[in-house]
């Protein structure tokens, strides 16, 4: 049973480029959380999302970034005009339903921004 | 506003001797909270989680206690071994604000053999 898996791992962008994110999560799972680690820092909630629904986004900054996760595919996490300080690991987890399921987490994206 | 502290950055252990691993946190609404390790350039792994309900829970080589009074809960590893270490992050959660899970900052953990 494949884990939660994420693409690109490394991701290198220019100031004031688009950052795509992509997170399958475990089979069976159809609740997914993307979670931003800063150098030196802990993981920082930034949405949750159940299939075609945002349910929590309340950990995301107000502009350039939106999530989402379709009926089919994978969640997509979207930075549009990305500056240094986006420069961090994106970790997507996922788990099977809502209420005290442990959270499953992918090997995580690293966003560079030059 | 950082909720969940791990004031020890790092810890160095004995191969064979106990790691205690130390978390304290300020929101009295946390109700349920989880321990995960993490290696480098991989995503954090679940290792063992507690109910406010509980006290101490246990699982093989790891122990969680939890001090609700103190707000503060601690991860016991005994034995240690070389494979732990690893950044360990104390995680919690408050039901009625949602499925988020709220992170310390991490603890470095150094087994030597």
């Amino acid at each position: 049973n494949a884990g939660v898996m994420q693409n690109p791992r490394h991701l290198v962008r220019r100031r004031g480029q688009e950052a795509r994110l992509r997170c399958s999560p475990m089979k069976g799972h159809s609740h997914v959380y993307w979670y931003r680690q800063l150098p030196e820092e802990g993981l920082k909630f930034m949405v949750y999302l159940q299939k075609e629904n945002i349910i929590d986004e309340s950990g995301m900054p107000k502009e350039r970034f939106s999530a989402e996760f379709p009926k089919e595919g994978p969640s997509i996490l979207r930075i549009q005009q990305v500056v240094r300080g986006d420069s961090a690991a994106y970790f997507c987890a996922s788990s099977t339903r809502s209420g005290r399921e442990t959270q499953y987490f992918g090997p995580g994206t690293r966003l560079l921004v030059l | 506003d950082q909720q969940v502290k791990q004031n020890s950055p790092s810890l160095s252990v004995q191969e064979g001797r106990i790691s205690i691993l130390n978390c304290d946190y300020t929101n009295s609404m946390f109700d349920y909270f989880l321990w995960y390790k993490k290696y480098p350039a991989e995503g954090p792994t679940f290792l063992i989680s507690i109910s406010s309900i509980k006290d101490k829970n246990e699982d093989g080589r790891f122990t969680v206690f939890l001090n609700k009074s103190a707000k503060h809960l601690s991860l016991h590893i005994v034995p240690s071994q070389p494979g732990d270490s690893a950044v360990y992050f104390c995680a919690a959660n408050d039901k009625a604000a949602g499925n988020k899970l709220t992170f310390g900052g991490g603890t470095r953990v150094l087994v030597k053999p």
